[in-house]
């Protein structure tokens, strides 16, 4: 059984850039939520997709988007980044669109300068 | 507004000795609750969860507490080893609406020394 993975590990973007992450999820599951984790915060809810379909969004601003595969895999893009935008980026897959057994990857660190 | 706090950042124990970490909430609507262990450049992994049908779940080492009516859930690890050193994080759910997601508190840093 395979678990979340995902990529790059590390980034540095400027301000006012773009960057994609990437999650592939758990075998078996059909579910993908992405979290910011600030530092010193606990995650925060993005949004979540089930059925290639967005199930669910945080308060975060729409230049936070995503996409779901065919393959249950998922990108997370966030356009004009800010400072702010700083943080690590969690993807947890589980299944039927439930937050229960989540399954985390260990993140991409994102850093913006 | 935190719908969900850890108040203690930090926590040190004896190792062999209970460590207590503890959460609280405010959203009424919550009605599961799930306590994650975070290790550095590692994601969160699942610990152990509790119903608000229940007052206590018990798995090994680790048993979870909780009293609805104080909005407040406790995580007690029974005995405490170096290995147990990590970040805690409480989480709280909403089955009968916005399950899709779960809401986390700040953590709490347990550090249990040998």
């Amino acid at each position: 059984e395979t678990g979340v993975t995902q990529s790059p590990t590390h980034l540095i973007k400027t301000r006012g850039q773009q960057v994609t992450l990437r999650c592939s999820s758990q075998s078996g599951h059909n579910t993908v939520s992405w979290y910011q984790q600030a530092l010193g915060q606990g995650p925060q809810f993005i949004f979540q997709y089930y059925r290639e379909e967005e199930n669910g969004r945080g308060n975060f601003p729409p230049r936070f988007s995503g996409l779901q595969f065919p393959n249950y895999s998922s990108e997370l893009n966030v356009n004009a980044l800010e400072l702010d935008d700083s943080a690590l980026y969690l993807c947890a897959s589980s299944s039927q669109g439930r937050s229960y057994g989540y399954t985390f990857g260990s993140g991409t660190r994102l850093t913006v300068v | 507004d935190q719908q969900v706090k850890q108040n203690s950042p930090s926590l040190s124990v004896q190792e062999g000795r209970i460590s207590i970490l503890n959460c609280d909430y405010t959203n009424s609507m919550f009605d599961y609750f799930l306590w994650y262990k975070k290790y550095p450049a590692e994601g969160p992994t699942f610990l152990i969860s509790i119903s608000s049908i229940k007052d206590k779940n018990e798995d090994g080492r680790f048993t979870v507490f909780l009293n609805k009516s104080a909005k407040h859930l406790s995580l007690h690890i029974v005995p405490s080893q170096p290995g147990d050193s990590a970040v805690y994080f409480c989480a709280a759910s909403n089955s009968g609406g916005s399950n899709y997601k779960l809401t986390f508190g700040k953590g709490t840093l347990l550090t249990v020394n040998p």
